[in-house]
Order: structure tokens, then sequence, then C-alpha cells
């Protein structure tokens, strides 16, 4: 079975600062990760994935996880949070182990707030 | 065309009756998929297509649902005897390939279900 955990509901932070939104995900083999982000009313647009090779990955936007193994982590971060990255955040884990079926399994999601 | 689209963007609907989404994917990707948003929550896988045909149908919620995708393209979700419970936004996905690969999928902005 695959999981993911985004163990925060809401992030606050102030412009200029930087962000992390939190993310650990459960498989049997090896995962694929993905970062969406979802504003208001509309479908979720695609940030950044983790397939293989460095663990630090960037995206769109400035964003950037990394794939921590050990810890089963895919945080995703941010050096400097802009008001218009005020969102809701979604991380999701395919498994890699064919036995593990078609689907992309997303956490609940993480609603970040920046302030001004 | 340049990204998912799904018709009708909002749907109202009584209960008990029958309704249909529809969802043209990217241009080229042969994998199509069927996710499912309620409030507050994460999408929830429903089915993939690769091609023409259903490959995993296990995220379907019961046989009052079904989705088609006939010519490989251009697919329909079909919900009969629709109930309260199934207000949500219906979400399609597409990418280039499908299967275990690690290909982003992309979303269209959804269609708003709302059962009355």
């Amino acid at each position: 079975a695959q999981s993911v955990a985004q163990p925060e509901d809401q992030v606050n932070v102030a412009e200029g600062n930087p962000l992390t939104v939190k993310c650990t995900y459960s498989v049997s083999g090896n995962p694929y990760l993905f970062w969406y982000v979802q504003y208001p009313n509309r479908g979720l647009q695609f940030l950044l994935k983790y397939i293989t090779g460095d663990n630090l990955v960037k995206g769109s936007y400035g964003f950037e996880a990394e794939f921590n193994k050990s810890q089963t982590s895919f945080h995703l971060k941010k050096p400097s949070a802009l008001v218009s990255d005020s969102a809701l955040y979604f991380c999701a884990v395919r498994d890699m182990d064919s036995n593990s079926g078609y689907a992309l399994n997303f956490g609940k999601g993480t609603s970040l707030l920046v302030t001004p | 065309g340049a990204g998912v689209s799904q018709t009708p963007s909002n749907k109202v609907t009584e209960k008990g009756k029958y309704v249909e989404l529809r969802c043209d994917p990217i241009s080229g990707h042969t994998a199509l998929y069927w996710y499912r948003q309620s409030l507050g929550q994460g999408p929830e896988f429903l089915i993939y297509f690769q091609g023409t045909g259903a490959a995993d149908d296990s995220g379907l919620p019961n046989d009052r649902f079904f989705a088609v995708r006939p010519e490989g393209s251009v697919s329909t979700l079909k919900i009969q005897r629709t109930e309260r419970g199934d207000s949500a936004v219906y979400l399609c996905a597409s990418s280039l390939n499908g299967g275990y690969s690690g290909n982003t999928i992309y979303f269209g902005e959804g269609s708003w279900l709302t059962v009355v």
C-alpha cells in the first residue's frame, strides 16, 4: 500500500521569509513523488517531481523539494515567500513497484498563507 | 489543445438524475485519469485509461459510476442515479505515457458537480 501524510493543515509565513510544507510517504518499493498547487476554485497545477537522481529537485515559481529516503520525506521549500504563493499544496506519491496500481495517491493538502 | 479540458465546469442536478462529465486530454497523451475531490480533501483516484481500455478502475465507488474512452482520446465519466454524496469536483488528468512511469500527470480545471 502507498500513502502520503501532510501533517500540517495550515502553514503561516510572513512575506520574504522561507517556507516549508512537510510531506512524508509510505510505499513498498521506491517512490515517484510530486507536488501540486491548487488556487481557489481551480484545478491542480504541477510544481515539481522526484523520479530519480539528485535528491534536491527544483521546480516552478522558485519552489524546490528534497527527497530524503531515510526519513521518507519530500518537504517543499522556498527561500523567500510571496503573498501570491498563498494556496493549497498537495504532495502525491506513486510506487514504482508494479504491483501497487496506477494511482497517484495524494495527501489531504496543506493550506499556505503568506501575509504581507 | 494546450491543456486538459473539462466540460461542464459546473453542473447542478437533482438527486436520482443521470450525469455525464467530459474530458479532453492533452493531445498525444495516451494515459487518462479521473479523480474526485471532496471539500477539504485531496483528490481520490477513480479510474485510469491506457489508450481505449480501463487499465485500473479500482477507485470507482460503486456500479453507478462508469467511464469510457472509445477512441483513446476524449473520455466521459457517467454517473447514474446521482446521490447527494456524489457532490464533489471531478478532476480529469492526462500524461504522455501511463503505466509505472514517472511521467508528469497534468490536471484539468475540474467539473464541479452539485446534487440537490
